[in-house]
C-alpha cells in the first residue's frame, strides 16, 4: 500500500524559501510508472498544480508556468522522497501543500495516492 | 488552455442520485479524473479516465465524457458522500498542464 508523509515547516517569512519533503513508502521515486507531484490549495486559488519530477531514462521536471521561476523539486533517491523548494515567497503562497503520485490513466495522469497536507503560512 | 466548469453546490436527499457536471471544451480529446474531498482532508481519486474505478471506490460512483461534458454520478447517495468533488484533466499544450474544475460541494438534505 502506497503511502506518502510530508514534512516541513508551517511557517515562512516573506521573501525567504519554502521547503517540504514528501517521503514514499511502497513504490519508489524513481518508478518508470509515477511522477511525483506538488499541488496547492487555498480559498482564494482553489487546487493549482505546481509542478512534478520523475524518471523515464533520466530524471525531468515539469513545472507550472506561475511558479517556473521559483520553484524547484527534486528527487532523493537515497530517502526514497522528494521535495519541493518554493523561493521568494510572499503572503499569496499561502495555501494547503500536498504531494501526490501521478500515474497514466487515458491521456494524462491521474492523481492516486495524496500526502496528508501541510498548511504553510507566509507571514512576518 | 481548459477551463473546466463545474456547478458551486449540488444537493440531494439520501437514496436519490445526485449529477455533477464538468463542463470544458473538446473533452472528447481528453480523459478527465475525479476526486472528492471531505473537509480537512486530502483529494481522494474516485473516477479515472472518464469511467474507472480505483479499487476500494463504491460501484455507486460512476463517470461519463460526452461532447463538452464530464458527469461524476452518484447513486444511492449516503451521508458520508457530501464532501467536495473536483474534475482535472491534462493539457500538455498548456503552460499549465493539470487543471483543476472549482469544486462542486454536494449536500446531502
Amino acid at each position: 500500500q502506497v503511502q506518502l508523509q510530508q514534512s516541513g515547516p508551517g511557517l515562512v517569512k516573506p521573501s525567504q524559501t519554502l521547503s517540504l519533503t514528501c517521503a514514499i513508502s511502497g513504490d519508489t521515486v524513481s518508478s518508470r510508472s509515477a511522477a511525483w507531484n506538488w499541488i496547492r490549495q487555498s480559498p482564494l486559488r482553489g487546487l493549482e498544480w505546481l509542478g512534478r519530477t520523475y524518471y523515464r531514462s533520466k530524471w525531468s521536471n515539469d513545472y507550472a508556468l506561475s511558479v517556473k521561476s521559483r520553484i524547484i523539486i527534486n528527487p532523493d533517491t537515497s530517502k526514497n522522497q522528494f521535495s519541493l523548494q518554493l523561493n521568494s515567497v510572499t503572503p499569496e503562497d499561502t495555501a494547503v501543500y500536498y504531494c501526490a503520485r501521478g500515474v497514466l490513466a487515458g491521456t494524462g495522469d491521474a492523481l492516486d495516492i495524496w500526502g496528508q497536507g501541510t498548511m504553510v503560512t507566509v507571514s512576518s | 488552455s481548459y477551463v473546466l466548469t463545474q456547478p458551486p453546490s449540488v444537493s440531494v436527499a439520501p437514496g436519490k442520485t445526485a449529477r455533477i457536471t464538468c463542463g470544458g471544451n473538446n473533452f472528447g480529446s481528453v480523459s478527465v479524473h475525479w476526486y472528492q474531498q471531505r473537509p480537512g482532508q486530502a483529494p481522494m481519486l474516485v473516477i479515472y479516465h472518464d469511467r474507472d474505478r480505483p479499487s476500494g471506490i463504491p460501484e455507486r460512483f460512476s463517470g461519463s465524457n460526452f461532447g463538452n461534458t464530464a458527469t461524476l454520478t452518484i447513486s444511492r447517495v449516503e451521508a458520508g458522500d457530501e464532501a467536495d468533488y473536483y474534475c482535472q484533466v491534462w493539457d500538455i499544450s498548456s503552460d499549465h498542464p493539470v487543471v483543476f474544475g472549482g469544486g462542486t460541494k454536494l449536500t446531502v438534505l
